[in-house]
């Protein structure tokens, strides 16, 4: 079965400092990994997707993620951080392409002006 | 084109009683789904729809019925509302790789 893990509840950063959110996988076969956004009272957006190709993936707003295979890890980043940053992240996995998503349980990240 | 609508927004209901919550696309994507989020939980699945006329049970599904009989619509109703079905639930539509997900339904079951 397919599973999510995000190891931090809750990460902070400064403002302009790099930012890391951890996440890691476990799937059977090939894994589609996904980063979806969550600011309070909203829905989720979608900030980026790895299917295939390179291990480096940009998204939305800066973001970008790095698909590790041999530590089956995505972990999101972004190279200065912003105050508007500051949401709920979480990380998503399908073994195939319209299988649903399995979620991992959220990261808060908070970024201090 | 508004993407994933749900309706209603917010909802009290007394432990026993019914409703339907509607989620409605405008993407004509074949698959839909409904999760529900829970702090400290993530969002787990309840039912999914991978087109017209038919469902499927996600992980949690338990006191929970689905309908497909429209593409547009996926409907998820609950028959006896119970205070553990206090929640968030959100609609998720998707053709390809990427789901797209509603606003939001907060229900509070009392």
């Amino acid at each position: 079965a397919q599973s999510v893990a995000q190891p931090e509840d809750q990460v902070n950063v400064a403002e302009g400092n790099p930012l890391t959110v951890k996440c890691t996988y476990s799937v059977s076969g090939n894994p589609y990994l996904f980063w979806y956004v969550q600011y309070p009272n909203r829905g989720l957006q979608f900030l980026l997707k790895y299917i295939t190709g390179d291990n480096l993936v940009k998204g939305s707003y800066g973001f970008e993620a790095e698909f590790n295979k041999s530590q089956t890890s995505f972990h999101l980043k972004k190279p200065s951080a912003l105050v508007s940053d500051s949401a709920l992240y979480f990380c998503a996995v399908r073994e195939s392409g319209n299988t649903p998503l399995v979620f991992g349980k959220g990261t808060r990240l908070s970024v201090i002006a | 084109n508004a993407g994933v609508t749900q309706t209603p927004k917010f909802r009290v209901l007394k432990t026993g009683q019914s409703m339907t919550l509607l989620c409605a696309q405008d993407m004509n994507h074949e698959y839909m789904y409904w999760y529900r989020q829970d702090p400290g939980m993530g969002l787990r699945l309840i039912h999914y729809s991978v087109g017209e006329g038919t469902t499927a049970k996600g992980e949690v599904p338990d006191g929970y019925n689905v309908s497909r009989l429209k593409k547009q619509n996926f409907l998820l109703g609950l028959e006896s509302a119970a205070p553990s079905q206090t929640s968030v639930y959100f609609c998720a539509s998707s053709y390809g790789e990427t789901q797209y997900f509603g606003p939001g339904t907060r229900l509070l079951v009392l």
